[in-house]
C-alpha cells in the first residue's frame, strides 16, 4: 500500500512548456507539502497545505501554482518551465504539529 | 548564517564502528528535531525524532539534543554498509509546521 504517491516519476520537457505533478496520500493526514531538491541535494520547502488551505508559501516564482482539491491530494502546476526548474520534487504529508513528514518517491523533472 | 548546518562529508567509517553525525540550527524556537536517511535516488525516510534535551535511543541509533547549544546529533552504533546514505537533520521551525532541512551528511561505511 503506497502511503504518498506521486505521478509521474520522471518528467522530461522543453523550456516554456507547462506541466503538472500529482500527489495523493492515503494516510488520512491533514497537512501536505511540496519540497524541491536541487542538484546539490538541498531539500527546500515550497508550499504547505492544511485541510486544503495554503499555510506556507515560500519564495517561489508565481509560475508554480499548487492546488489542493481535497486534503488527500496536492497537485503542483508549473507554467513556462525554465532550465533552473530541473530538480526532484517531493510531495509529503504529516498528521499535524510535531509530526514527522512522510515523503512520496519524488518526481525527477528535467527541463531541456 | 544557514538555518541548519551539517558537514557534507563524506564521513567514512569502517564496518562495526560508531558513526557520529552532527547538526547545528539557528532557530532557537525549534522544539522538535527529526533525522532522515536518504539513499541515492530515493526519498527521505524518517529514522529518529527527538523533542527533549538529552539522549534518545532506538536500536542502533541514538539522537542527542542540546537546545542551549542549538545542537543535535545522531550516533549510529555497529555501522553497516547498508547505513551508507545521506543523513538529513531537520528541525521543526517555529510558527507554521515547517521542517527545515540541512544539506545532509553523506556517510560511507566500508566493509
Amino acid at each position: 500500500d503506497t502511503a504518498v504517491s506521486q505521478t509521474p516519476k520522471y518528467l522530461v520537457t522543453q523550456m516554456g512548456n507547462d506541466k503538472s505533478i500529482k500527489c495523493e496520500q492515503n494516510l488520512g493526514h491533514d497537512t501536505m507539502y511540496w519540497y524541491k531538491q536541487d542538484s546539490k541535494k538541498f531539500l527546500k520547502i515550497m508550499f504547505s497545505y492544511n485541510n486544503k488551505e495554503l499555510i506556507i508559501n515560500e519564495t517561489v516564482p508565481n509560475r508554480f501554482s499548487p492546488k489542493s482539491p481535497d486534503k488527500a491530494h496536492l497537485n503542483l502546476h508549473i507554467n513556462s518551465l525554465e532550465l533552473g526548474d530541473s530538480a526532484v520534487y517531493f510531495c509529503a504529508s504529516s498528521r499535524g504539529y510535531n509530526s514527522p513528514l512522510h515523503f512520496g518517491n519524488g518526481t525527477r523533472l528535467t527541463v531541456t | 548564517q544557514k538555518e541548519v548546518e551539517q558537514n557534507s562529508g563524506p564521513l567514512s567509517v569502517p564496518e562495526g564502528a560508531i558513526a557520529s553525525l552532527n547538526c547545528t540550527y539557528s532557530d532557537r524556537g525549534s522544539q522538535s528535531f527529526f533525522w532522515y536517511r536518504q539513499y541515492s535516488g530515493k526519498s527521505p525516510e524518517l529514522i529518529m525524532f527527538i523533542y527533549s534535551n538529552g539522549d534518545k535511543e532506538d536500536g542502533r541509533f541514538t539522537a542527542q539534543l542540546n537546545k542551549a547549544s542549538q545542537y543535535v546529533s545522531l550516533l549510529i552504533r555497529d555501522s553497516q554498509p547498508s547505513d551508507s546514505a545521506t543523513y538529513l537533520c531537520a528541525p521543526l521551525g517555529t510558527g507554521f509546521q515547517k521542517l527545515v532541512f540541512g544539506t545532509g551528511t553523506r556517510l560511507l561505511v566500508s566493509p
